[in-house]
């Protein structure tokens, strides 16, 4: 079974921190691997997506690696704000055509002001 | 706004009621895909469909019964549900099966009395 591990599963910070979020997987077979924002009641939105090729990715504030060889990968946040406030799931496929996504459970941050 | 439209957003149904939530998409994909997702769990996925046709089923109970009419839209047909059957119930889609990133709706809040 493939597991995927994000930690710390809940964080509160006050608004202008630097944050790290953590995802770890036992698959040794990553292809892709996303980080997604879900806010409380909603669906998923893809923030980064690390194509198979790529270490890193960056959208604004937001910056994503992955290190396959460890295992692990890190959503980096910076100068957050309260809007961040979300769950933040990280979610890898196989490179496979069926399309399964293994997703954790997410890390649940609250910025306040 | 979500480009993954889901209705409807909110469902109350008793365990001998038939009801369906529908899904729609105008993005040209031609996967789908249905999710549950429980309260601070992640997105298990239940259904795949690849033009039109079913391609994984999740070993799901046949009181879930899906159908993808046509290339933008897929329903998911309820009969009979449990209690344990409340989720949040999240359709999404991607240009083909096992392209990423997969684009999520909104979800339908299922509530089984």
């Amino acid at each position: 079974k493939q597991e995927v591990t994000q930690i710390p599963a809940a964080l509160s910070v006050p608004e202008g921190e630097n944050l790290v979020l953590n995802c770890s997987f036992t698959d040794s077979a990553i292809y892709n691997l996303q980080w997604f924002r879900q806010d409380p009641g909603k669906g998923l939105t893809s923030l980064l997506l690390i194509q198979s090729s790529q270490r890193e990715q960056t959208s604004g504030r937001l910056n994503a690696s992955l290190d396959k060889s460890s295992g692990r990968s890190t959503l980096y946040i910076a100068a957050s704000q309260p809007g961040d406030s979300a769950t933040y799931l990280c979610a890898h496929d196989r490179g496979s055509t069926l399309g399964r996504l293994y997703f954790g459970r997410g890390t649940q941050l609250t910025v306040w002001p | 706004d979500t480009e993954v439209t889901q209705t409807p957003k909110h469902l109350v149904m008793g365990m001998t009621n038939k009801k369906s939530l529908k899904c729609e998409q105008h993005m040209g994909h031609r996967a789908m895909y249905w999710y549950k997702q429980k309260a601070k769990k992640p997105p298990e996925l239940m259904f795949v469909y690849s033009y039109e046709k079913l391609s994984i089923n999740e070993s799901v109970p046949s009181r879930f019964s899906p159908e993808c009419p046509n290339s933008s839209l897929l329903n998911l047909h309820l009969h009979a549900l449990q209690p344990e059957d409340s989720a949040l119930y999240l359709c999404a889609s991607s240009q083909e099966q096992g392209s990423q990133p997969q684009h999520f709706g909104d979800g339908t809040r299922l509530s089984i009395l």
